[in-house]
């Protein structure tokens, strides 16, 4: 059974810093992996996608990093802002064909302070 | 151009309700999902549809809970009867063929 794990649990940052959440699967058979962002009383919103295929994806001053085969992605994110203070999720769709069908993680609450 | 579209925002009920959750996904969009969130559980996947029939709905946690989508545009999740344990925020959302999926703002369900 795929689970879904997200390292740390919490994190506090001051302005400016570059920061890494991580992300980890157990079983390395995924159709895609999927970073979402999720503000307090909100839905998800997508940030980035990342197919089996490939090893990253970039959007801004995000950079979410795949290694399915030892089930791990990263997002980095650059120059941190207050802004970008929320829950990051990961999730993955399991399998080696889509189903639509989402694993997430537990996420991590970033608040990044000025 | 409206996102998806949940109501109520909020309910509080007391148990032995019934308690039906609306949906609106983005015109267009050939596939719905329904997802609880809880502190102890996280984000988990309870059914979705595809082009209105659903595929998969073995995150349904028993009986108590049914969902319906009668046409592309509405989708209903009902919980009869209702347990102090189904508390928690109930998502919606949609997506094209394989595309992001696009979540509502959420339901959050008390059940007293």
């Amino acid at each position: 059974k795929q689970e879904v794990t997200q390292i740390p649990a919490a994190l506090s940052v001051p302005e400016g810093e570059n920061l890494v959440l991580n992300c980890s699967f157990t079983d390395s058979a995924i159709y895609n992996l999927q970073w979402f962002r999720q503000d307090p009383g909100k839905g998800l919103t997508s940030l980035l996608l990342i197919q089996s295929s490939q090893r990253e994806q970039t959007s801004g001053r995000l950079n979410a990093s795949l290694d399915k085969s030892s089930g791990r992605s990263t997002l980095y994110i650059a120059a941190s802002q207050p802004g970008d203070s929320a829950t990051y999720l990961c999730a993955v769709v399991p399998g080696s064909y889509n189903t639509d069908k989402l694993i997430f993680g537990t996420g991590t609450r970033l608040q990044v302070f000025p | 151009d409206a996102g998806v579209i949940q109501s109520p925002r909020h309910e509080v009920t007391e148990m032995g309700q019934e308690v039906t959750l609306r949906c609106k996904p983005i015109s267009g969009h050939n596939s719905l999902f329904w997802y609880r969130q809880t502190m102890m559980r996280g984000l988990e996947l309870l059914i979705y549809f595809n082009n209105n029939v659903p595929i998969d709905d073995s995150g349904m946690p028993e009986d108590r809970f049914s969902a319906k989508m009668p046409n592309a545009s509405f989708s209903t999740l009902k919980i009869q009867p209702s347990e102090p344990r189904d508390s928690a925020v109930y998502f919606c959302a949609s997506s094209f063929s394989g595309q992001p999926q696009h979540f509502g703002d959420g339901t959050r369900l008390s059940i007293l």
